[in-house]
């Protein structure tokens, strides 16, 4: 089946930092792949739509400048948190659709994220 | 853009019995409904889903019903097992793109 990695699983960094996640499709090619961030006990939030040679689609009310995506290739897509402030921590999940429009959309294990 | 209502928030149900969470959907245009579990700290996990022109899906102990019209989409799961215990997501597809997921549904099976 298809497979989503996602790197790092969890990272702690000081705040004013920045942080990189990688994600990747292991055994399919991902034109689209997106971003997700789940606070405690809540539902996974769209934060933006990273496509492969192209510029991502932020969510209303998602800084682009704050979290960069880019999508260099049909494989890998990253997520990168400029200047984390604590209010940062979450979960965030990458995932990827292994087909066109209405196949599954698989998730990566996701990164927790710690800003101190 | 598309709006995901999803009852109820907790559920607790005794072992062996039914559990059925409910979504409503507010795009007629959506035409994607998947259902996914997510154990606590893991990635959510597909555990099926429905397309518009289908009106009932079933898979073992697990069924999902739409009703087009009235917007609203529904999780069954019979003969339920502690192992059923996490939270439960749905999801409406707009334009066969992005998913907007619910609230999600925490449910706890008591032996």
């Amino acid at each position: 089946g298809a497979v989503v990695s996602q790197h790092p699983s969890w990272v702690i960094c000081k705040s004013g930092t920045s942080v990189k996640i990688e994600c990747r499709s292991l055994d399919f090619q991902a034109t689209t792949m997106f971003w997700y961030r789940q606070f405690p006990k809540q539902s996974l939030m769209l934060m933006a739509t990273s496509n492969e040679g192209s510029k991502a689609t932020y969510e209303q009310g998602v800084e682009k400048d704050k979290f960069l995506i880019n999508h260099a290739s049909l494989t890998l897509s990253t997520l990168t948190v400029t200047s984390a402030h604590p209010e940062d921590s979450s979960f965030y999940i990458c995932s990827a659709r292994e087909g066109f429009y209405n196949s599954p959309l698989h998730f990566g294990n996701g990164t927790r994220l710690t800003v101190t | 853009g598309e709006n995901v209502e999803q009852h109820p928030s907790t559920l607790s149900v005794q072992e062996g019995d039914s559990a059925v969470i409910k979504c409503t959907y507010s795009d007629s245009a959506s035409n994607y409904f998947p259902w996914y579990k997510q154990e606590l700290g893991k990635r959510p996990q597909l555990i099926i889903d429905i397309r518009s022109n289908v009106g009932e899906k079933k898979d073992q102990r697990i069924a999902v019903t739409l009703n087009k019209t009235a917007k609203h989409f529904s999780l069954h799961i019979t003969e339920t097992q502690p192992e059923d215990s996490a939270v439960y997501f749905c999801a409406a597809t707009l334009g066969g793109n992005k998913l907007t997921f619910g609230g999600g549904t925490r449910v706890l099976v008591k032996p």
